[in-house]
């Protein structure tokens, strides 16, 4: 079965770095893309960006272009998310998620919650 | 960016009952493949979202059959016809068919 296990919950303070992993098992890695998605407490869902684990092409959300690095490694079957330059609003759970060809973000790992605070 | 809007803001529904939600886009969600890129969620408190229903009407594995999705162009709905006390949550609508993907801001769903 499908399953993305993300690391676990970070504390940062502003202006620090963070990167989050997310294992893939049970599917072809290089067969899907990887989004990730991010919930600040309390709120909606907004999408990052993307990475394809086949050529390592990435898109970002114009919002997070300048912050954000996703990388993948097809040999770990392991996708990761870099955010730089962290604020006190970059605080929320951070979800991997499978992003099939045909356009559904079908399965999600559990979320990593990163708190920013002094 | 495409907005997706959604209505109710919250819904409290008596066990059995059917409900209904709606989500608009600001853009028609028509594909010239022929495939319309709207997708639903629902999120469980503490849980990630999970998929209900891609392509308007398709349910994703292991849904049941008492959601159902309908709608066309920049107006859809999606329909539970009895609700049971686990589909309480977050439902979520979605939007690929232009980058960034976009979330509408949610229904939540109680129970009476």
């Amino acid at each position: 079965q499908v399953n993305l296990v993300q690391s676990g919950a970070e504390v940062k303070k502003p202006g620090a770095s963070v990167k989050v992993s997310c294992k893939a098992s049970g599917y072809i890695f290089s067969a899907y893309g990887i989004s990730w998605v991010r919930q600040a407490r309390g709120q909606g869902l907004e999408w990052m960006g993307w990475i394809s684990p086949y050529n390592r092409n990435t898109n970002y959300a114009q919002k997070f272009q300048d912050r954000v690095t996703m990388t993948a490694d097809t040999s770990t079957n392991t996708a990761y998310m870099e955010v730089r330059s962290l604020r006190s609003d970059d605080t929320g759970v951070y979800y991997c998620a499978r992003d099939s060809i045909n356009g559904e973000i079908d399965y999600w790992g559990q979320g990593t919650l990163v708190t920013v605070s002094s | 960016d495409i907005v997706m809007t959604q209505t109710p803001l919250s819904l409290s529904v008596t066990p059995g009952q059917p409900a209904s939600i709606s989500c608009r886009s600001s853009q028609s969600l028509l594909q010239s493949d022929g495939k319309t890129y709207i997708y639903w969620y629902l999120q469980k408190s503490g849980q990630p979202p999970q998929l209900l229903i891609y392509e308007v009407s398709k349910r994703f594995s292991g849904v049941p059959d008492r959601f159902s999705g309908s709608g066309s162009g920049t107006d859809f709905t999606l329909k539970i016809s009895r609700v049971e006390a686990e589909d309480v949550g977050i439902f979520y609508c979605m939007q690929n068919i232009q980058l960034p993907p976009t979330f509408g801001g949610g229904t939540k769903v109680e129970i009476k």
